[in-house]
């Protein structure tokens, strides 16, 4: 199973401040036929499903604002949140979808300090 | 819009089996990969399996050979049964659906099944 690990567990950050979260996979998520990391981003508000933000690692989903952003590549990827809003208060999961069992990090939960 | 919902029981007894139906709205069933997924009071996400709308299916090998999910294209109905359930199998399950460019990009409102005697 390819094993995907966050960091940090939790994290505050002021209204308007950038937010960084990271996601390392055990095994690079990068497919070598079409060069697309296989890499997906969640938000998961208190009491509701997780919506997805982010797939190819860095392709926003329809109708997410644009200060939402992702990067990275084989193992390493990076979610920012370029200035942190009230309604972004969430647990932010990343999942690998590359190969099964698809494996998603076990969460980073977002404050506002 | 699509909407997925969840329907079965909410309590079952140790070594019983849980069965849940997810039923699709306001789009086609056909041509996705659908999910069940789940999550323990306040933990982490966890793929159970998938179905294809051709009946090809795939399992998380941690529940081994407990779980079995079908779908019924005429009901716009897909479903997940996971036998001798334990208080481990307490959680909220999710149905949801595989995006083609990938990730789940609808999922239902999720359902909280005890597992308790």
């Amino acid at each position: 199973d390819i094993v995907v690990t966050q960091s940090p567990d939790s994290l505050a950050v002021s209204l308007g401040e950038r937010a960084t979260i990271n996601c390392k996979s055990s095994q690079s998520v990068l497919h070598n036929l079409n060069n697309k990391n296989y890499l997906a981003w969640y938000q998961q508000k208190a009491g509701q499903p997780p919506k997805l933000l982010m797939y190819w690692a860095s392709n926003r989903e329809s109708g997410v604002p644009d200060r939402f952003s992702g990067s990275g590549s084989g193992t390493d990827f990076t979610l920012t949140v370029s200035s942190l809003q009230a309604e972004d208060v969430a647990v932010y999961y990343c999942q690998q979808y590359l190969s099964t069992p698809w494996t998603f990090g076990q969460g980073t939960k977002v404050e506002i300090k | 819009q699509v909407q997925l919902q969840e329907s079965g029981p909410r309590l079952v007894k140790p070594s019983e089996t849980l069965s849940l139906t997810c039923t699709i709205s306001g789009g086609s069933i056909s041509n996705y990969y659908w999910s069940w997924i789940r999550q323990p009071p306040g933990g982490e996400l966890e793929w159970i399996g998938y179905v294809y709308t051709l009946g090809t299916t795939n399992y998380n090998p941690s529940l081994k050979n407990r779980v079995t999910i079908l779908v019924d294209t005429s009901k716009d109905q897909f479903s997940l049964s996971l036998t001798s359930v334990t208080t481990a199998d307490t959680a909220v399950y999710y149905c949801a659906r595989g995006a083609r460019v990938g990730g789940f990009d609808y999922w239902g409102q999720g359902t909280l099944v005890t597992v308790s005697s």
